[in-house]
């Protein structure tokens, strides 16, 4: 168990719904990335969040949005579903302290992924 | 932009035999270069990782060094076992900046070690 956990693990949904991942970090970690894997794609950085604050924004389509809670969980919301997202969704959390920076210690934990299959 | 390119797979080894995935990358400044490894149907963990030039990361017999000449951060083990079977990727991360942290992964390297 690496402390971060996501739920639901699988999702079957049809094109054109809506979805809701949830992450809760690593107890004390503050930021929070999203990253989407497919076959084709490979691992692509979606975003990340830091003390609820959105940091970083990477291969993010429109129709995905997320935010982080003042608890620091994190929530992923893809709508408008299509067959190409049929996907892992993985979260990671790392500490991303002051303290931390620079010194390569920011090592991100992932979670065990949420798979999500659009039909 | 940053960037990692693995050597592609699968690879397919005898348990004993000596394993080398290649890793080369590109970054501005002086990133932080991981390895993390996910075995079937998990999440990736970290296996081992590099802050600086010649910085040698090692953990469960693997092994690499941070090379900032060739730019690059292959990843050894002397002998590998069936347990080692999984998806192996290279990571970087920047230092600094508002998205200090994120990781850029390699496409992966599927590795499968028969008995």
């Amino acid at each position: 168990d690496s402390g971060v956990t996501q739920t639901p693990k699988h999702l079957i949904t049809a094109t054109g719904q809506r979805v809701t991942l949830r992450c809760s970090p690593r107890s004390g970690d503050l930021s929070v990335y999203w990253y989407q894997q497919s076959l084709d794609q490979g691992l692509q950085f979606l975003i990340q969040y830091y003390n609820g604050e959105e940091r970083a924004k990477g291969n993010i389509l429109e129709r995905f949005s997320a935010q982080q809670f003042p608890d620091l969980h994190s929530e992923l919301n893809l709508s408008s579903l299509e067959l190409g997202d049929s996907a892992l969704y993985f979260c990671a959390s790392s500490p991303n302290t002051r303290a931390n920076r620079g010194s390569g210690a920011n090592v991100l934990t992932f979670g065990a992924g949420s798979r999500l299959t659009v039909l | 932009g940053n960037s990692v390119t693995q050597m592609e797979g699968p690879v397919t080894l005898s348990e004993e035999a000596f394993l080398t995935i290649n890793c080369t990358y590109t970054a501005t400044g002086y990133p932080s270069l991981f390895w993390y490894v996910q075995y079937p149907g998990e999440g990736l963990q970290l296996l081992l990782k590099a802050t600086k030039a010649d910085d040698k990361g090692s953990n469960k017999g693997f092994e690499a060094t941070y090379r900032k000449e060739t730019t690059s951060f292959h990843l050894e083990k002397g002998s590998v076992q069936v347990s080692d079977s999984a998806v192996y990727f290279c990571a970087l991360s920047r230092a600094g900046g508002t998205s200090y942290g994120k990781l850029t992964f390699g496409q992966g390297t599927i590795l499968t070690v028969h008995p």
